[in-house]
């Protein structure tokens, strides 16, 4: 069966920092992974994804996420926290139907 | 392009009553996903229209059913609401999913409902 875990409920930075959100998976087969951001009362947005090639991904406002095969992991990182990027991060690898499984989500919290 | 549109953004029902909601993907994506968001279970998958056809369905009762039309535009159906069933319902289209490497799913806005 294929999941995913993001280990930390939430995580503080404070602007101008870099951040990790941690994202593990366990998946059959090729792992497609997916990073996707929610505002307050607004629908997901997509941030980047990995499907093969460059383990380094990069995707929108800075984003990008390093995906690590032996430790099956797809942390999102951004050298420098903005106050605006406080939000909800959902990781969410790709199913075998072809849907999306998606963590519980990291709530992200950036102080000035 | 515009994106993915839901309607409506809110909705007050009662126990027992129905609801449908709508959902239009971005232009020239023709599979359409449900979702359903709540603060216990998370984000999980409803079900997947591609060409008017149910491809793909998760485990939810069959109180929860959906139809996709020519024009590629969705709609799900609650019958029989219960207060378990209060959620934002997200829907998502992409180009197609494949059942290979998925496409990106782009999301709408959500529907937010409230069952009293």
């Amino acid at each position: 069966a294929q999941s995913v875990a993001q280990p930390e409920d939430q995580v503080n930075v404070a602007e101008g920092n870099p951040l990790t959100v941690k994202c593990t998976y366990s998946v059959s087969g090729n792992p497609y992974l997916f990073w996707y951001v929610q505002y307050p009362n607004r629908g997901l947005q997509f941030l980047l994804k990995y499907i093969t090639g460059d383990n380094l991904v990069k995707g929108s406002y800075g984003f990008e996420a390093e995906f690590n095969k032996s430790q099956t992991s797809f942390h999102l990182k951004k050298p420098s926290a903005l106050v605006s990027d406080s939000a909800l991060y959902f990781c969410a690898p790709g199913g075998s139907q072809g849907n999306l499984i998606f963590g519980k989500g990291t709530k992200l919290s950036v102080k000035p | 392009k515009a994106g993915v549109t839901q309607t409506p953004r809110y909705l007050i029902k009662t126990r027992g009553q129905q609801v449908t909601l709508s959902c239009s993907p971005i232009s020239g994506h023709r599979s359409v996903s449900w979702y359903q968001q709540t603060p216990g279970q998370g984000l999980q998958f409803l079900f997947e229209y591609f060409s008017e056809t149910q491809r793909n369905k998760g485990n939810f009762p069959g109180r929860f059913s959906g139809r996709q039309f020519s024009n590629s535009r969705s709609e799900m159906n609650v019958s029989t609401l219960e207060l378990g069933d209060s959620a934002l319902y997200l829907c998502a289209s992409s180009l197609v999913l494949t059942g290979g490497a998925p496409n990106t799913q782009y999301f709408g806005p959500g529907t937010r409902l409230t069952v009293l």
